[in-house]
C-alpha cells in the first residue's frame, strides 16, 4: 500500500510564528486530506486537496501530485492551532477513493 | 445538529467481555467507516460500508464485527475483549464517488479501555 511520511514529527512555536508541515507519499494519489486532531481528540477536516492550492483563513495547503508531496502552511499561529496534523492520501490503485492512509502526524505545540 | 455521533464516549470493561459501539450520521452520506487510533496516535482504517455493503475489511481479528442496519448507522461489536484492543475508535462518513469522495467527517471517538 501507499507509504506516507510526515515531517517534522514535532514542532514547537511561539504564538504568531509561521510554519510549514510536509507530507511525502509513495504512490500517485487521487485524493488527499489534511486533518487536525485537537487536544481534546476531535478530528477536524481541514482540506481536501488531491492537487493544487487552497486557502482557508490562516491555513493554506498545496499538493504537487506529480512530485508526490503536500504542504500545509500555518501563518500567524495561535495556541488553538496546537494538536496533531495528519496527512491522509488515497492512491489511484484503490478501488475506493475513500480508503485513506494516515501518516504518523506532526505534533504542533503553540506557546503563548 | 448535522454530525457523526458515536456512543459511548468512554468504555471501560474487563477482558473477555463483549461490547458494542454505535455510530449514526445524519449527513446523508452513503459510506461509513471505523478507524482505530492506537496509543501512539496512529490511525488505521478497519472497515468501510457503502450503502450497507461491506467494501473495506482490513486485517482485523474476527472478534470485531461491524453491522450496518441502514446507510445512516454503522455499529461495531467486539467479542472477547483483549488488553490490546484498548484504543480510541473513530466512526466516520463520506459521500463516496468511486475514485473520489466528498465531506469526510469523523465522530468524536470512543475511548475503549480493557482492564
Amino acid at each position: 500500500g501507499i507509504q506516507v511520511e510526515q515531517s517534522p514529527p514535532d514542532l514547537i512555536l511561539q504564538e504568531g510564528a509561521n510554519s510549514t508541515l510536509r507530507c511525502n507519499f509513495s504512490d500517485s494519489v487521487n485524493n488527499l486530506q489534511w486533518f487536525h486532531q485537537n487536544p481534546w481528540g476531535q478530528l477536524i477536516n481541514l482540506f481536501y486537496i488531491p492537487s493544487g492550492t487552497k486557502q482557508n483563513g490562516r491555513l493554506s495547503a498545496t499538493t504537487v501530485a506529480t512530485e508526490r508531496y503536500s504542504l500545509l502552511y500555518i501563518s500567524s499561529s495561535q495556541t488553538t492551532d496546537s494538536g496533531v496534523y495528519f496527512c491522509a492520501p488515497s492512491s489511484v490503485g484503490e478501488t475506493s477513493g475513500s480508503r485513506l492512509t494516515f501518516g504518523e502526524g506532526t505534533q504542533l505545540t503553540v506557546n503563548p | 445538529d448535522t454530525a457523526v455521533s458515536q456512543t459511548p464516549k468512554y468504555l471501560v470493561t474487563q477482558m473477555g467481555n463483549d461490547k458494542s459501539i454505535k455510530c449514526e450520521q445524519n449527513l446523508g452520506h452513503d459510506t461509513m467507516y471505523w478507524y482505530k487510533q492506537d496509543s501512539k496516535k496512529f490511525l488505521k482504517i478497519m472497515f468501510s460500508y457503502n450503502n450497507k455493503e461491506l467494501i473495506i475489511n482490513e486485517t482485523v481479528p474476527n472478534r470485531f464485527s461491524p453491522k450496518s442496519p441502514d446507510k445512516a448507522h454503522l455499529n461495531l461489536h467486539i467479542n472477547s475483549l483483549e488488553l490490546g484492543d484498548s484504543a480510541v475508535y473513530f466512526c466516520a462518513s463520506s459521500q463516496d464517488l468511486g475514485q473520489r469522495y466528498y465531506g469526510y467527517t469523523f465522530g468524536s471517538g470512543t475511548r475503549l479501555t480493557v482492564v
